[in-house]
């Protein structure tokens, strides 16, 4: 079974400049995380969707982060205009079963470094 | 608001020793625990999970955790490290939905 596919892997930006990441969740998986993973922390939740739907985003900087899964697939999490605490690993992850469903577990990308100068 | 706490940032062990790393968690609901792992270069893989049902769980690679529900942890223990265990280890509490990570604990394993 394939698992999560992001991209791109690395990413180097001076501030102010946009940039954005790619994932691709594990075929049939319903629901779509993405996290944040400052140097030295663990994984902070982004947004999550259920399907082509926004559950949670509530630890979304709405000012400058936005992400999109239009087709209830893969996903774009964009930051425009970056900014010097930006920087970070931006984690995908995606879980089969629907938010609010029991034993939900969620399986983790490689993650995008991303680095703002 | 659900909160997790790792007791160690470091640990530094010899190759055969034991492992206990701590976790804390603060949550109000019907509680998942999990413990994910970071190796070097690589991806946060699923150690081990407690849903429900028997407390002291085992997961890949001779680990496990025992939910202790009075004292709201769920520590990770190993009886006998390898070099290969030197990673990033993270506890997380979930809802059936949103998950909430610790700070991690890099464990280092000397040979």
């Amino acid at each position: 079974e394939a698992g999560v596919a992001q991209s791109p892997r690395y990413k180097i930006i001076e501030k102010r400049q946009s940039v954005a990441f790619w994932c691709n969740p594990i075929s049939g998986h319903a629901t779509l995380y993405w996290y944040q993973q400052i140097l030295g922390q663990g994984p902070k939740l982004l947004i999550q969707f259920q399907n082509n739907g926004v559950v949670d985003d509530s630890q979304l900087p709405k000012d400058r982060f936005s992400a999109e899964r239009l087709k209830g697939v893969d996903s774009t999490l964009k930051i425009q205009p970056a900014k010097l605490e930006d920087s970070a690993v931006y984690l995908c992850a995606s879980s089969l079963l629907l938010a609010g469903s029991p034993n939900n577990e969620q399986f983790f990308g490689p993650g995008t470094r991303l680095t703002v100068l | 608001a659900q909160s997790v706490s790792q007791h160690n940032h470091h640990v530094i062990l010899s190759e055969a020793a034991s492992l206990e790393l701590g976790c804390n968690y603060s949550y109000g609901g019907t509680v998942n625990l999990f413990w994910y792992v970071q190796y070097p270069g690589q991806h946060l893989q699923l150690l081990l999970k407690y849903f429900s049902g028997d407390p002291l769980v085992k997961g890949i690679k001779g680990f496990e955790a025992e939910f202790i529900k009075s004292k709201f942890s769920f520590n990770l223990r190993k009886p006998s490290v390898q070099w290969s265990d030197t990673a990033e280890y993270f506890c997380a509490v979930g809802g059936y939905s949103t998950l909430t990570f610790g700070k991690g604990t890099m464990l280092l394993v000397s040979p």
